[in-house]
């Protein structure tokens, strides 16, 4: 069975500080890892692709890592702002077949900002 | 804007009414999704569109129909519901199918409460 597991389920931290969420994933043929961040009543939007051969991409304050051997990613919050508030949720796409994929969800981890 | 509009936002009914959500895409995509999200759990792939016909259900109760009249609108009827059904479904789409590069895009999501 594929799975992806995120860690930990919740967390707060103070305006400011940096925190990291973590993502394991048991899912194969790997193709890519993507974050998404979900606001308090708004849809997923994507933060961040990490296909095999990349090890660390950045978008503004958010820095995702993966390491590929272990099955395992990371996202880190640098100087969090209180719009970081959010659900974070780690997605696996693997191969079925030939350009056939499926998406394998971690179930989140919320993050709380606080003043 | 994520360029995905799912009304209503917000929908309460009885376990014998029949109700639907509405999903339009403006992003001129060829494959619309509907997702389960309940709290604390992954997100549920439900029905899979690609170019208005269904590829994928994943083993959904018949209670939830689902019915795409073409490649920017996606509908889910609902009939005799059950309690356990509340929660928020998303729709989403994206370019194609096969390619798991490109990133789904999701609606903000009908919150739905069976009494």
């Amino acid at each position: 069975k594929n799975q992806v597991e995120q860690s930990p389920q919740s967390l707060i931290i103070l305006e400011g500080k940096n925190c990291t969420l973590q993502c394991n994933y048991t899912v194969s043929p790997f193709s890519n890892l993507r974050w998404y961040k979900q606001d308090t009543g708004r849809g997923p939007v994507s933060l961040t692709i990490m296909t095999f051969s990349e090890n660390t991409k950045s978008n503004g304050r958010y820095t995702a890592t993966l390491d590929a051997d272990t099955k395992q990613s990371s996202l880190h919050i640098t100087a969090s702002q209180l719009s970081d508030s959010a659900s974070y949720i780690c997605v696996v796409s693997f191969a079925r077949r030939s350009n056939d994929y499926k998406l394998s969800f971690g179930a989140g981890t919320t993050v709380t900002v606080r003043a | 804007e994520t360029g995905v509009t799912q009304t209503p936002r917000h929908l309460v009914m009885g376990m014998t009414n029949k109700k639907s959500l509405k999903c339009e895409q403006h992003l001129g995509h060829n494959a619309m999704y509907w997702y389960k999200q309940s709290a604390k759990k992954p997100l549920e792939l439900m029905f899979v569109y690609n170019f208005k016909e269904q590829t994928e259900n994943n083993s959904v109760p018949s209670r939830f129909s689902p019915e795409c009249p073409n490649s920017s609108h996606l509908f889910l009827h609902l009939h005799t519901l059950q309690p356990e059904d509340s929660a928020l479904y998303l729709c989403a789409s994206s370019q194609e199918i096969g390619d798991s590069n490109q990133p789904q895009h999701f609606g903000d999501g009908t919150r739905l409460s069976i009494l």
